[in-house]
């Protein structure tokens, strides 16, 4: 167990639809990054906060969106659901730095 | 360009070989560099990390970094049938503080 705690683990969910993943960093963590994993692109950052403020973003659609609570642990927001969205989506904890520490992921399944 | 390639392999080699796993760069800004593994369903694993130039070593495992030619190495020595998994190199210019940037993985199968 690396800490940082995903849920769901598995999500299938029709076209258009929106869904909430939900990261619980490790204790103490004040970063949570988002990232997304498919086979032809692999790991995409998509979005970073810092103890509840958005310090970064990258390729994140406008579809998505993300916030981190108080209590620290981050949700993003999918929504408009398109075929290509499925994926892996990995929530990660880093304090401090090097590296990251990943959760074992959501995998998203649109049809 | 990509700023990090990685061959994507896949990469089969007998039990007891020795591996090597690559990546290049183009963002001269990079000075932290790591290797992470993941096994099938599961999230990545930070593996090593290295700043700047050099070798490091860790048990059968031996990153190195040779940022004149912006190329970066994972040495595995005695490769176990347990090694089997994706290996991502990644790599940042703030120690990971902001956002990593990865290779797309090489698939590794150590067969016994």
């Amino acid at each position: 167990d690396s800490g940082v705690t995903q849920t769901p683990k598995h999500l299938i969910t029709a076209t258009g639809q929106r869904v909430t993943l939900r990261c619980s960093p490790r204790s103490g963590d004040l970063s949570v990054y988002w990232y997304q994993q498919s086979l032809d692109q692999g790991l995409q950052f998509l979005i970073q906060y810092y103890n509840g403020e958005e310090r970064a973003k990258g390729n994140i659609l406008e579809r998505f969106s993300a916030q981190q609570f108080p209590d620290l642990h981050s949700e993003l927001n999918l929504s408009s659901l398109e075929l290509g969205d499925s994926a892996l989506y990995f929530c990660a904890s880093s304090d401090p730095p090097p590296g990251y520490t990943f959760g074992s992921g959501t995998r998203l399944t649109v049809v | 360009q990509k700023e990090v390639e990685q061959d994507p392999g896949p990469l089969s080699v007998p039990e007891g070989a020795i591996v090597s796993l690559n990546c290049t760069y183009s963002n001269s800004a990079f000075q932290y560099f790591m290797w992470y593994r993941q096994y099938s369903r599961k999230g990545p694993e930070l593996l090593m990390y290295t700043y700047s130039s050099g070798n490091k070593e860790d048990g059968r495992f031996t990153a190195q970094v040779d940022k004149s030619s912006k190329y970066i190495s994972l040495f595995i020595r005695d490769s176990q049938p347990s090694d089997s998994a994706t290996y991502l190199c990644a790599m940042d210019s703030q120690g990971g503080s902001e956002k990593l940037v990865f290779g797309k993985g090489t698939k590794l199968t150590v067969n016994p």
